[in-house]
């Protein structure tokens, strides 16, 4: 059964440093990885995607990226600003599902 | 589109009541999914749904839990009799593709079972 670990459960920063979120699954056999933010008391938005044929994805200061030999992936943040305080999920298939790690809780103060 | 729009928001009810939730998927997207997410279990995929016909129902955790997708537009997650373990939040998703497409979640429903 494939179960996503993401390390450090939580995280509390200040503002300007730049931050790694990890994730690792059981089973490397990922075929396609994607990072989510969910903010208190809302679903989750989609930041990035990262598809069978890729290793990593940019977007803005956020980069992801994929080693499927470990099945492990790492989310960069650049430049930490008080509002990327949210929760970071990702989440990576192998079959027809979608499973789901327990987050990094992130917080980044003035 | 107002992307993926569910119903309600809070729903506070007690034991033994049926309970509704409610999802209108973003317009074109092929794919929906129910998911629900607790403090223990985190984000669990209960059932989804491919052009209005349900392919994976193995998440759904006992018989009182059941889902219908009646039109492309519309979907309804129903437990009946509700228990307090069922308390959560439940999200719908919907994607155009499986897996290889963005996933587009709804704000949630959080329901309290009494």
């Amino acid at each position: 059964k494939q179960e996503v670990t993401q390390i450090p459960a939580a995280l509390s920063v200040p503002e300007g440093e730049n931050l790694v979120l990890n994730c690792s699954f059981t089973d490397s056999a990922i075929y396609n990885l994607q990072w989510f933010r969910q903010d208190p008391g809302k679903g989750l938005t989609s930041l990035l995607l990262i598809q069978s044929s890729q290793r990593e994805q940019t977007s803005g200061r956020l980069n992801a990226s994929l080693d499927k030999s470990s099945g492990r992936s790492t989310l960069y943040i650049a430049a930490s600003q008080p509002g990327d305080s949210a929760t970071y999920l990702c989440a990576g298939d192998n079959t027809d599902k979608l499973i789901f790690g327990t987050g990094t809780r992130l917080q980044v103060f003035p | 589109d107002a992307g993926v729009i569910q119903s309600p928001r809070h729903e506070v009810t007690e034991m033994g009541q049926e309970v509704t939730l409610r999802c209108k998927p973003i317009s074109g997207h092929d794919y929906l999914f129910w998911y629900r997410q607790t403090m223990m279990r985190g984000l669990e995929l209960l059932i989804y749904f491919n052009n209005n016909v349900p392919i994976d129902d193995s998440g759904m955790p006992e018989d009182r839990f059941s889902a219908k997708m009646p039109n492309a537009s519309f979907s309804t997650l129903k437990i009946q009799p509700s228990e307090p373990r069922d308390s959560a939040v439940y999200f719908c998703a919907s994607s155009q593709e499986i897996n290889t497409g963005e996933l587009f979640f709804g704000e949630g429903s959080r329901l309290t079972v009494l």
